[in-house]
């Protein structure tokens, strides 16, 4: 079965400071997909980064990049320069690539706080 | 473009009433799936629908939960009999098919059961 875990409940981070939220995952197959979303208080799910399994290079996408460490399982997500709007709830979530559909497996997310 | 959109944004029901929620996924998408989120938690899959077939119903969590589509684009989730634990935020994604992997979200229905 696959699953996700996110260790940190909660994060505060300062205004323009670096801040990396966690995430480890189990799966025995080969072939997923890692993303992490981003959840603000109105509710609506962004997506912020993928990163495949076989994707040699890790991802990102302005600033956000993604800490792929396969033999880990982990696939943490780092912010750098940190915003006021980047406070929000930050989910990690997985698919196999190989099965027949492509439901997201979800973690229970890390709040994150921007400090000005 | 449009994006996905959901409604009732909110839906107050009494206990062991039914209710009916509905998603319009962005045109052209074939994939739609159904995901619920208890207050503080992450989402919890419900159903995935290719076209306005089902293929994967492994997360309803009893037989009270129905979901269809219809003519490859609307979808209705039905909860019936309601029960308080059925609170939650029921959201709707789609994407361009179940390869894509991107999943486009709506706003979410918030269900409340008195």
């Amino acid at each position: 079965a696959q699953k996700i875990t996110q260790t940190q409940p909660g994060m505060f981070v300062q205004e323009k400071e670096a801040v990396t939220l966690d995430c480890t995952y189990d799966t025995s197959d080969p072939s997923y997909g890692l993303f992490w979303y981003k959840q603000p208080s109105s509710g609506e799910m962004i997506f912020l980064i993928y990163q495949g399994s076989y994707d040699q290079q890790n991802a990102t996408e302005g600033r956000y990049s993604l800490n792929f460490q396969k033999a880990r399982k982990s696939a943490n997500l780092v912010i750098s320069a940190s915003q006021l709007g980047d406070s929000a709830m930050y989910f990690c979530a997985m698919r196999v690539l190989t099965s027949n559909t492509g439901k997201l497996i979800f973690g229970q997310g890390t709040t994150l706080q921007v400090k000005p | 473009g449009a994006g996905v959109s959901q409604s009732p944004s909110n839906k107050v029901t009494e206990k062991g009433k039914d209710v009916e929620l509905r998603c319009d996924p962005i045109s052209g998408h074939t994939a739609l799936y159904w995901y619920r989120q208890s207050l503080g938690q992450g989402l919890e899959f419900l159903i995935y629908f290719q076209g306005n077939s089902a293929p994967d119903k492994s997360g309803l969590p009893s037989d009270r939960f129905s979901a269809e589509r219809t003519g490859g684009s609307v979808s209705t989730l039905t909860i019936q009999r309601t029960q308080q634990e059925d609170s939650a935020v029921y959201l709707c994604a789609s994407s361009l098919g179940a390869s894509s992997y991107e999943q486009y979200f709506g706003p979410g229905t918030r269900l409340t059961v008195t």
